[in-house]
């Protein structure tokens, strides 16, 4: 098993790009979740889903969308990037109750 | 909401030795759950340790282990025999019981084995 997976694993963008972050998970769980790590502090949480087609705000949503479409992917969007949404980007999966794995993270840069 | 504070931003340990990392947390929940994540260079996020609030017995994993005061809201982390690759960040994070709630983390303590 892959575990979670993250698609790209670095990018750089310009100010006012968009793209968008694919997160894959292969263990069957219904929630999953998009963290970002800017330095000197610990994950925050951006969006999650509790299932698929669900989705809900976290700590610091702003600037984002996601889309769970699917059970096993959860794609993070950003509209029209800016530099304040540099950081490295986790997403994590897991059953309820339960702890939860983290795919390996997205370093992304804006200009 | 809930906080989690890790008032040590680097602690320095002789290889084979203990140490203790701090946490503390805030919250007016009853069914939480605490765990300890570490996280080396290489960026990826481990499970090192997880507790129930509900379980008065404190939780351990090999050389890992952890003092849970739930009535001072306190879940430090012991590492006995303390090993070159146990170098990393070492993260707190709290998680309601009630929901699927994403993780509350600390800010992270620095951990360096001097060998």
């Amino acid at each position: 098993n892959a575990g979670v997976t993250q698609t790209p694993k670095f990018r750089v963008l310009k100010t006012g790009q968009s793209m968008t972050l694919l997160c894959a998970q292969d263990m069957n769980h219904e929630y999953m979740y998009w963290y970002r790590q800017d330095p000197g502090m610990g994950l925050r949480l951006i969006h999650y889903s509790v299932g698929e087609g669900t989705t809900a705000k976290g700590e610091v949503p702003d600037g984002y969308n996601v889309s769970r479409l699917k059970k096993q992917n959860f794609l993070l969007g950003l509209e029209s990037a800016a530099p304040s949404q540099t950081s490295v980007y986790f997403c994590a999966s897991s059953e309820a109750y339960n702890e939860q794995f983290f795919g390996p993270g997205t370093r992304l840069t804006v200009l | 909401a809930q906080t989690v504070t890790q008032s040590q931003p680097e602690m320095s340990v002789q290889e084979a030795e203990t140490v203790t990392l701090s946490c503390t947390y805030d919250t007016s929940e009853s069914d939480y759950y605490l765990f300890w994540y570490k996280q080396p260079p290489s960026r990826q996020m481990i499970l090192v340790i997880r507790q129930e609030a509900y379980k008065q017995q404190n939780a351990t994993e090999n050389r890992f282990s952890v003092n849970f005061q739930k009535a001072a809201k306190s879940f430090s982390l012991k590492i006995s025999d303390s090993q070159l690759g146990d170098a990393a960040m070492y993260f707190c994070a709290y998680r309601s019981g009630g929901g699927a709630d994403g993780l509350t983390f600390g800010k992270g303590t620095h951990l360096i084995i001097q060998p």
